[in-house]
């Protein structure tokens, strides 16, 4: 099947780290995505890794890709206000297509 | 970097009318755009995919007949949502990837349907 599975709500104190975990069921996916939406928003592109990576790390986020699991996660360091929203990863399951298959999504509570 | 962009951002209109989405590529050529359905606290699905020039591919379960998708140039398509019932209220986003990467897709704003 081509589920993308994520826990629904998140909730953390400014400051801290926050980790958002998504497992995903093909293990073909040569891209995995994260994005960011906030409300009644499109879509931000936050990070991307290629599939033979491990970890990505950009600034504040890091990525890391266990692809043995199929599991795919977001560390969001010193966690602020601002990244309250829900967050998506992504996968292309086909190769060679753009379609994407998304995450049932993660809200992301960040507490003053 | 590239811009995707819709009209309207929102919309309501009666039940039985049609109402038209347009998906604009800014800056960039794209022969081919995604359109997505988002309902209240769920996921993207995709319903088709708008090929410049020729006919849109659907995804399972959706209508073709009832979505209508035109991409007409290289940076327009529509969703044309035919004879709208509440059960159509729902966020429509589009998106274009950049021409030539499968790594880079631009999404747009989203449009927010609602149907009385």
């Amino acid at each position: 099947g081509e589920d993308v599975e994520q826990s629904l709500f998140l909730s953390v104190r400014e400051g801290d780290s926050s980790v958002i975990n998504c497992t995903y069921t093909d293990s073909s996916s040569t891209y995995l995505y994260w994005y960011k939406q906030e409300p009644g928003a499109g879509l931000q592109l936050l990070t991307y890794i290629f599939s033979n990576m491990d970890m990505k790390q950009d600034q504040r986020l890091t990525v890391l890709l266990n692809k043995k699991d199929k599991h795919l996660s977001l560390r969001i360091a010193d966690t602020q206000t601002g990244d309250s929203a829900i967050y998506f990863c992504a996968e292309i399951p086909t190769s060679g297509t753009y379609k994407y298959i998304f995450g049932t999504g993660t809200r992301l509570k960040v507490l003053a | 970097g590239a811009v995707v962009s819709q009209h309207p951002s929102w919309v309501i209109c009666k039940s039985g009318t049609s109402v038209k989405i347009e998906c604009r590529s800014l800056d960039f050529q794209a022969t081919t755009m995604f359109w997505y359905r988002q309902f209240p606290k769920q996921s993207l699905m995709l319903m088709a995919t708008s090929n410049e020039g020729s006919k849109a591919t659907y995804e399972q379960g959706v209508e073709k007949d009832k979505f209508l998708i035109n991409h007409a140039s290289l940076t327009l398509s529509t969703l044309t949502v035919t004879s709208a019932h509440p059960e159509d209220s729902s966020f429509y986003i589009c998106s274009a990837p950049a021409r030539g990467r499968v790594d880079e897709q631009f999404f747009g704003p989203g449009t927010r349907l609602t149907v009385l």
